[in-house]
C-alpha cells in the first residue's frame, strides 16, 4: 500500500520569505501522481500543484514550485515571497497506477505566515 | 460553472441518529469520491462512485456506513446509528475522468458532529 508521510506538523515563514515544505512517499508503482493541496481555514481543498513521475523537470506555479526527487522518493514543496494568504494547512497526495482515483494523503503541515 | 456542492455545511446528530451528507459533483463530472477527515489528520479515502456503481469502497467501514450516486440527484452518504467517533469533516470530490493525473475537485466539506 502506498503511504505518504509529512514529518513536519508546523511550519513558520516571515512574509516575503521562502519556505520549503517536506513530503516523501512510499510506492513500488512506476506510473503516478504527486499533489499539493491547500487548506485554509474555510476549508475548502484547493490544488496548489501537480507533478507527474515520469517527468524529470520540476513543476512550477508562479511562486510555488517543487523539488521531486524520484529514486529518494521526496516531493517538497517550496513557496517563494510568502504572503499572508499562504497561511493554511498543507497537504501533500498521492494517486497510482493501480489505486484507482483515490488520493493518498499525508497528515498535513500548518504553514504560519508572519507579518 | 458551479463547484463541487455539499450540504449542509454542519451537521449536528445525536448518538444513534442518521446522517445524510449530499454532493452535487461539478457540471459534467461523473466520478465522485468521498473522504474523511478526522481531527488533526489528513484525509482518508473512503468510496469511489460513478452514476449509479460504487467502483470502490475500500476505505468505507464494513457497518453503518453506505454510499449512492443515483442517475438523477445528488450522491448522497448515510451513516446510520452514528457515534461520537462519527465525528468528522466528510469531503466530496469530483472529477470529469478517471486519467491518473486528473484533477479532483473538492467541496468544502460538511462538519459531522455527534452529541
Amino acid at each position: 500500500a502506498q503511504t505518504v508521510t509529512q514529518s513536519q506538523p508546523e511550519m513558520s515563514v516571515q512574509e516575503a520569505e521562502t519556505v520549503t515544505l517536506s513530503c516523501t512517499y512510499d510506492t513500488s508503482e512506476s506510473d503516478y501522481y504527486l499533489f499539493w493541496y491547500k487548506q485554509p481555514p474555510s476549508r475548502q481543498m484547493i490544488l496548489v500543484i501537480r507533478q507527474e513521475a515520469y517527468k524529470q523537470q520540476n513543476a512550477t506555479e508562479n511562486r510555488f514550485s517543487v523539488n521531486f526527487q524520484k529514486a529518494a522518493k521526496s516531493f517538497s514543496l517550496k513557496i517563494s515571497d510568502s504572503q499572508l494568504g499562504d497561511a493554511a494547512m498543507y497537504f501533500c497526495a498521492y494517486r497510482g497506477e493501480t489505486s484507482g482515483s483515490r488520493l493518498t494523503f499525508g497528515e498535513g503541515t500548518q504553514l504560519t505566515v508572519n507579518p | 460553472n458551479a463547484g463541487v456542492m455539499q450540504n449542509p455545511r454542519h451537521l449536528v446528530r445525536r448518538r444513534g441518529q442518521e446522517a445524510r451528507l449530499r454532493c452535487s459533483p461539478m457540471k459534467g463530472h461523473s466520478h465522485v469520491y468521498w473522504y474523511r477527515q478526522l481531527p488533526e489528520e489528513g484525509l482518508k479515502f473512503m468510496v469511489y462512485l460513478q452514476k449509479e456503481n460504487i467502483i470502490d469502497e475500500s476505505g468505507m467501514p464494513k457497518e453503518r456506513f453506505s454510499a449512492e450516486f443515483p442517475k438523477e440527484g445528488p450522491s448522497i452518504l448515510r451513516i446510520q446509528q452514528v457515534v461520537r467517533g462519527d465525528s468528522a469533516a466528510y469531503f466530496c470530490a469530483s472529477s470529469p475522468e478517471i486519467r491518473t493525473g486528473a484533477e479532483a475537485f473538492f467541496g468544502q466539506g460538511t462538519r459531522l458532529t455527534v452529541v
